[in-house]
């Protein structure tokens, strides 16, 4: 069955650097979401991203906080000066439809120093 | 705005009992609803579904029916066992938009 895949599995980072997330969604997919979960707290909704635009974010989304899909097939997470609060499980999801489930990645818990 | 409330865990069960966990929302219009579990370690699965109201999704032995009059989703299994260990979360959108996830209950069986 297709899967989402994220990478790396595990970032750590100094506070103030920047760090990427990568995510590789199912293939025929069009709807990307990234979405995080500070330890033992909820999941929260970040972005969502649809021909090759921001299509909702959330007020975490803030300026430090951009997304990318380069090349057709990575969609990535670009947090610019890391703060210690970015600490977090983060999770990539995809559809294929607007109200068809999302699928998501086993995420990249990014711990920052 | 919309909102998921779940109930308060951890569940604590012996293999075969009976579970529920408890999931109410708050929305507009007409939600799709989502059940998502997450076992140690790993990402969030969907367990099961349902995208209109009296639907009832199923997946492995568990169940859970949209009930629009009292804004319900609760997720049953008649008979739980070691390997359903995890945290189980309720979710809902509206047309693609972003998944709305419940604070998430932990389930914890034992043999």
């Amino acid at each position: 069955e297709p899967e989402v895949t994220q990478t790396p599995s595990h970032q750590v980072t100094q506070m103030g650097q920047e760090v990427i997330l990568r995510c590789v969604p199912i293939s025929n997919h069009l709807y990307f979401y990234w979405y995080r979960q500070i330890l033992g707290q909820k999941v929260e909704f970040l972005v969502s991203f649809y021909n090759n635009e921001i299509s909702e974010k959330s007020e975490i989304f803030d300026d430090q906080f951009s997304v990318e899909r380069p090349d057709g097939s990575n969609f990535t997470l670009k947090i610019r000066s890391t703060k210690l609060e970015d600490s977090a499980m983060y999770f990539c999801a995809s559809g294929n439809r607007e109200n068809q489930p999302q699928h998501f990645g086993d995420g990249t818990r990014l711990s920052i120093l | 705005g919309n909102s998921v409330t779940q109930m308060e865990g951890p569940v604590t069960l012996s293999e075969e009992a009976f579970l529920t966990i408890n999931c109410t929302y708050t929305a507009t219009g007409y939600p799709s609803l989502f059940w998502y579990v997450q076992y140690p370690g790993e990402g969030l699965q969907l367990l099961l579904k349902a995208t209109k109201a009296d639907d009832k999704g199923s997946n492995k032995g568990f169940e859970a029916t949209y009930r629009k009059e009292t804004t319900s989703f609760h997720l049953e299994k008649g008979s739980v066992q070691v390997s359903d260990s995890a945290v189980y979360f309720c979710a809902l959108n509206q047309a693609g938009t972003a998944l709305i996830f419940g604070k998430g209950t932990t389930l914890s069986v034992s043999s």
